[in-house]
């Protein structure tokens, strides 16, 4: 079975711009997690979503967003890009039983630089 | 609120060392508690998990207790390898089926 799949794997973007990351879940998994992982504050969740809806959400600013497809396939956005928001952005993938939410697969991430 | 602490890294060890890794949480209730490792260049992988007191996790001789009294989740190898060289991660599920994690401790294990 492919693992978790995350495009691309390395974005250089300018302060103010917008970007977009994809993740593709393995094949069955419902449920896709972004978090993102600085050296500073660590892995901190982003957003859970489960059948094409929002399911859980961490504590974030509006700027960053995210949708899934019919496909479980997931995008997430960053938009008027600041520095601090350089960081390591990691996805995984579930079946999405809840109280199973740590059999989640991670992928390898997307390392983005803001300058 | 709840919340993971770690001992700061990095952690450099000899090969065949004994090693453990300090994990501590603040939570409401009882969480279940996980190890998760992160090799350079990969995602996270789960490493052991225990989901009640004095459940003890392991995997590939990795061992973790659950201790209430202390509310730790120390996480112990006999004998580690250079293959073993990652960063560990320690987490609980809170009550809203979220991970909350530790900052992560890099391990260097020299041969």
């Amino acid at each position: 079975k492919a693992g978790v799949t995350q495009t691309p794997r390395y974005l250089i973007k300018t302060r103010g711009q917008q970007v977009t990351l994809s993740c593709s879940p393995i094949s069955g998994h419902r449920s896709v997690s972004w978090y993102q992982q600085t050296p500073g504050q660590g892995l901190q969740f982003l957003f859970e979503y489960f059948s094409e809806t929002q399911r859980n959400k961490g504590n974030f600013p509006g700027r960053f967003s995210g949708r899934q497809f019919s496909n479980s396939r997931s995008e997430m956005n960053v938009s008027t890009l600041e520095l601090g928001d350089s960081a390591l952005y990691l996805c995984a993938s579930s079946l999405g039983h809840r109280d199973r939410v740590y059999e989640q697969y991670f992928g390898p991430g997307t390392r983005l630089t803001v300058t | 609120g709840n919340s993971v602490t770690q001992m700061e890294g990095p952690v450099t060890l000899s090969e065949e060392a004994f090693l453990t890794i300090n994990c501590t949480y603040t939570a409401t209730g009882y969480p279940s508690l996980f190890w998760y490792v992160q090799y350079p260049g990969e995602g996270l992988q789960l490493l052991l998990k225990a989901t009640k007191a004095d459940d003890k996790g392991s995997n590939k001789g990795f061992e973790a207790t659950y201790r209430k009294e202390t509310t730790s989740f120390h996480l112990e190898k006999g004998s580690v390898q250079v293959s073993d060289s990652a960063v560990y991660f320690c987490a609980l599920k809170d009550s809203n089926y979220q991970l909350i994690w530790g900052a992560g401790t890099k391990l260097i294990i020299k041969p």
